[in-house]
C-alpha cells in the first residue's frame, strides 16, 4: 500500500472550515483515500472515501487533486465534537490486501471555541 | 446493539497470566478485523476473518497471539503469558465483504493494561 503523510496537529476555530491535507505521492491507480477519525477513547469513525472524483456527504467533502497524489478532507462548519485524530488512508479497491486499511499517525485536530 | 460489541472494556493483569479479548461483530457483516492501539500511536491490523476462508494472520506480532471466529459471529483474541509491551487498546472491526464500501465499523476497544 502507498504511504501517506500527514500534518502532526491542527488548530480550526469553532463554526469554520477545517481543511485537512494529505500527501499519497505514490498512490496507484486502483488505490482509494479513505479518512477516518478517532475521537478520545472510542474507536475510529469513517468518514468518507474517493478514487479520483471529488466526494461529499454529510460529513465532510474530499477533494482529491487531478494527479491524485494529494487530497483533502473538508469539515464545513467545525464544531468541538469534530475534535479528534484524522486519518488518512490509501487502499487497494479489490483483489488481495484489499481489506487491509493501514493507520498511521494521523492529525490531531483541534477545534478551538 | 446494533454495533460492534467489545468485552471486557478493561482488563488489569499480570505479567504471564494469558487473556482473552471477545468481540460480537455487526450482525450480517461477514469480515472481522482485529487492531492493536498503543498508547499515542496509530492502528496496528492483527488479524482478518472474511467468512469461513482462512484468515490472514500476518500481523499478529508473536506466537503467543492467537484469533478464533466461529463462522461470521463472535470472535475472540487470546494473548498468553502476557507481557508488559501488550498493554494497549484492542480494537475489533466488521464490515460487509470488503469488495464492498471499504467502511469498517468499530467496536470501543478493550483496553488492557500488563502489570
Amino acid at each position: 500500500d502507498a504511504k501517506t503523510t500527514q500534518p502532526t496537529s491542527m488548530d480550526c476555530a469553532e463554526g469554520r472550515a477545517a481543511n485537512l491535507p494529505c500527501n499519497h505521492s505514490t498512490i496507484s491507480g486502483n488505490e482509494y483515500v479513505y479518512w477516518y477519525r478517532q475521537i478520545h477513547s472510542q474507536g475510529p469513525q469513517y468518514i468518507i472515501h474517493g478514487l479520483k472524483n471529488n466526494e461529499t456527504n454529510e460529513m465532510a467533502s474530499l477533494i482529491i487533486t487531478e494527479d491524485r497524489k494529494s487530497s483533502t478532507l473538508i469539515l464545513p462548519h467545525a464544531t468541538l465534537r469534530d475534535t479528534a485524530v484524522y486519518y488518512c488512508i490509501v487502499r487497494v479497491g479489490s483483489g488481495a490486501g484489499s481489506y487491509q486499511l493501514t493507520f498511521g499517525k494521523g492529525t490531531k485536530l483541534s477545534v478551538i471555541p | 446493539g446494533a454495533g460492534v460489541s467489545q468485552s471486557p472494556s478493561n482488563k488489569v493483569t499480570e505479567k504471564g497470566k494469558d487473556v482473552e479479548l471477545r468481540c460480537d461483530p455487526i450482525s450480517g457483516h461477514t469480515a472481522l478485523y482485529w487492531y492493536r492501539q498503543r498508547l499515542g500511536q496509530g492502528l496496528e491490523f492483527l488479524i482478518y476473518f472474511q467468512g469461513n476462508s482462512a484468515p490472514d494472520k500476518s500481523g499478529l506480532p508473536s506466537d503467543r497471539f492467537s484469533a478464533e471466529r466461529t463462522g461470521e459471529s463472535v470472535s475472540t483474541l487470546t494473548i498468553q503469558r502476557t507481557q508488559q509491551e501488550d498493554s494497549a487498546v484492542y480494537l475489533c472491526a466488521s464490515s460487509l465483504y470488503f469488495g464492498r464500501t471499504g467502511e469498517l465499523f468499530f467496536g470501543e476497544g478493550s483496553r488492557l493494561t500488563v502489570l
